[in-house]
């Protein structure tokens, strides 16, 4: 079964810094894009950012472009989020997920998803 | 940057009762890229609908997904227990954001 796991939340300071990972099984990483997606306590969700399958691409939310830097390692099928200058309003669970088809220049639908890790902002 | 509007914010119906969930985008979804999840509480999403219309591996018939342009319905014919949950379409394609809407509500009346 494809399977998505998270790593890497916990509690941080503003303007402090984690680095989420997620590791991914059963299916040809370097295929797929591959997205970051946050949801805040009780909220909806927010796209983050996304990588092509060979790294190409990597794009931003606008709420986060300039803090956040997505990356990925095809050879040891894990993608990675590093999140600087963190502010409360970054706390949220983070999703790792996966695009429905292996397309080129086109994001797709996610049909994968992490359990989720949940990061926390706060002094 | 499109914005998904999706209404009703809850809805309230019985177990059997056929629930109508809107998605209205501000300008028009190419390609019909337009995506439903559901989420039930602690859980992480779950894909539903690609592509406006496409039910995803494993996903009952019961749902449905309809609609292009900027105007987009997700229809579940008979309310099971299990279909009580949060519903999110969602815009992809060539540009980002990747655009979710803020969701709908699905609860036992």
């Amino acid at each position: 079964e494809v399977h998505l796991l998270e790593s890497g939340g916990g509690l941080a300071q503003p303007g402090g810094s984690l680095r989420l990972s997620c590791a991914a099984s059963r299916f040809t990483f370097s295929d797929y894009a591959m997205s970051w997606v946050r949801q805040a306590p009780g909220k909806g969700l927010e796209w983050v950012s996304a990588v092509g399958g060979g790294g190409d691409g990597p794009d931003y939310a606008d709420s986060v472009k300039g803090r956040f830097s997505i990356s990925r390692d095809n050879s040891k099928n894990t993608l990675y989020l590093q999140m600087n200058s963190l502010r409360a309003e970054d706390t949220a669970i983070y999703y790792c997920v996966k695009d429905h088809f292996p397309r080129n220049g086109v994001f797709d639908a996610f049909d994968i998803w992490g359990q989720g890790t949940m990061v926390t902002v706060s002094s | 940057e499109i914005v998904l509007t999706q209404s009703p914010g809850t809805l309230s119906l019985s177990p059997g009762e056929r629930a109508t969930l809107s998605c209205r985008a501000s300008q028009s979804v190419s390609s019909n890229y337009l995506a439903w999840y559901q989420q039930k509480p602690g859980q992480a999403p779950r894909l539903l609908i690609y592509g406006a219309s496409t039910r995803a591996t494993g996903i009952p018939d019961r749902f449905s997904g309809s609609g292009s342009g900027t105007d987009f319905t997700l229809t579940i014919t008979r309310l099971e227990p299990e279909d009580f949950a949060v519903y999110f379409c969602q815009q992809y394609g060539r540009s980002t954001p990747l655009i979710f809407g803020g969701g709908t509500k699905v609860e036992i009346k």
